[in-house]
């Protein structure tokens, strides 16, 4: 059974750094590219970041761009998020994702999601 | 990257149909057929509905279509069920190699 586990989120006040983890398991985490979506309190869903499944290439919103970093140990089967120079706007709810495959085929989707990591940015 | 155009809530009577549009740009929703939809309960993460326009994942019910015309997709759902009753989420990849979400739909059953 995939199994997606977020944990380190929290308060933190502005300006602060946070880093997000995310477990994996159930799957060969190695094979898939992995996504950050991130859900305001009572808002909408929203894209954050990507990464390739060797990690050779990351992708970002510009909203994070240059304050949050993406990256991943395939060998601890762990999806990360580096999250400096936080700022209120950044409360929410993260998601990591999986993208979907069905056999070998693998789409622009997200298939499978964790329960999500509230990170709340106050002083 | 503004986010894509959806309507803030529909409703509609059990086993009535419904459709959510999903207006975007050229550059995202007119441009690829990467256009996914998700439903998400309260207090739940979202679940994959819709995939690449208009394919359902297995376990999907096949009350649920999508399509696409120009930069306005659109997601369909049949029969309507209480259970239908959520929040729905529209997303498409872009020509910046990112993705972008609508801003959601909240489906009531009457």
């Amino acid at each position: 059974e995939v199994q997606l586990v977020e944990s380190g989120g929290g308060l933190v006040q502005p300006g602060g750094s946070l880093r997000l983890s995310c477990a994996a398991s159930g799957f060969t985490f190695s094979n898939y590219w992995m996504h950050w979506v991130r859900q305001a309190p009572g808002k909408g869903l929203v894209w954050v970041s990507l990464i390739y499944s060797d990690g050779s290439s990351t992708s970002y919103a510009d909203s994070v761009k240059g304050r949050f970093t993406i990256s991943r140990d395939n060998a601890k089967n762990t999806l990360y998020l580096q999250m400096n120079s936080l700022r209120a706007e950044d409360t929410a709810v993260y998601y990591c994702a999986r993208t979907y495959c069905n056999g070998a085929t693998c789409f622009k989707a997200w298939g499978y999601w964790g329960q999500g990591t509230l990170v709340t940015v106050s002083s | 990257q503004s986010a894509l155009t959806q309507p803030a809530s529909v409703s509609g009577s059990p086993g009535q149909s419904i459709t959510i549009s999903c207006t975007g740009t050229s550059s995202d929703v007119g441009g690829y057929d990467y256009v996914s939809w998700y439903q998400q309960h309260p207090g739940k993460a979202p679940k994959l509905m819709i995939y690449d326009v208009s394919n359902r994942p297995s376990g999907v019910s096949n009350r649920f279509s999508g399509s696409k015309s120009g930069n306005t997709a659109s997601l369909t759902i049949s029969g309507l069920q209480a259970e239908d009753e959520a929040d729905y989420y529209c997303t498409s990849y872009t020509s910046s190699s990112t993705w972008v979400f609508g801003g959601g739909t909240k489906l009531t059953v009457l």
